[in-house]
């Protein structure tokens, strides 16, 4: 079946650390998409990307990086820059733009401070 | 800019009751509208969608109509289940650009056997 696979589900990070979230889908999906959601709120867009070796800055990019390298792939890595990275991250993807076309979601990652 | 507004939640209901979920949006152009479901530790399902106005987007018995003139969404279901808890969450996705899609805050419903 097709779909979007996130890892870890949970995830660990010390103060000053980097940590880097996996994203993959087997959709052949030219759009991918980070989102970041805190309790009671709605998604915010951290990055998204069209084609692969392209993509762009969000809504709340500060403190994120990003890469795709391959159409597959679009790893979001959560930086030290970032001051609150407690949040639970989702990623998506869709057809390319233009359609209105709806967004397919991983089952997220949850990312704590220790 | 494009936007959501949905109904605040909790939303408590015992089972068959009647849901709505209330939903407005603001908008350029002719954006595409969405409805989602989140289960607890979970990602988000699409649960249904409309594309222009007077649509009626339908799925699971939920149902929600494209209402150009009034700007809204509304998601409906007749007779609510237990497992039907979940948060609901519009959104809108622009037919331009970049494929930007805006959610609302989301509506946390629990429904009681």
């Amino acid at each position: 079946d097709g779909g979007i696979t996130q890892s870890p589900k949970y995830l660990f990070r010390k103060e000053g650390q980097n940590v880097t979230l996996s994203c993959e889908q087997n959709l052949n999906h030219d759009a991918m998409y980070w989102y970041r959601q805190d309790p009671g709120q709605g998604l915010r867009l951290i990055y998204y990307s069209q084609i692969v070796n392209d993509f762009q800055k969000g809504d709340i990019a500060e403190g994120y990086s990003v890469s795709r390298e391959k159409k597959e792939s679009f790893p979001l890595t959560v930086t030290s820059a970032q001051k609150n990275p407690t949040a639970f991250y989702l990623c998506a993807s869709s057809i390319p733009s233009g359609a209105g076309q709806p967004q397919h979601f991983g089952d997220g990652t949850r990312l704590s401070i220790l | 800019g494009n936007s959501v507004t949905q109904m605040e939640g909790p939303v408590t209901l015992s089972e068959e009751a009647f849901l709505t979920i209330n939903c407005t949006y603001t908008a350029t152009g002719y954006p595409s509208l969405f409805w989602y479901v989140q289960y607890p530790g979970e990602g988000l399902q699409l649960l249904l969608k409309a594309t222009k106005a007077d649509d009626k987007g339908s799925n699971k018995g939920f149902e929600a109509t494209y209402r150009k003139e009034t700007t809204s969404f509304h998601l409906e279901k007749g007779s609510v289940q237990v497992s039907d808890s979940a948060v609901y969450f519009c959104a809108l996705s622009d037919r331009q650009g970049n494929n930007d899609m805006r959610f609302g805050a989301g509506t946390r419903l629990t429904v009681k056997p």
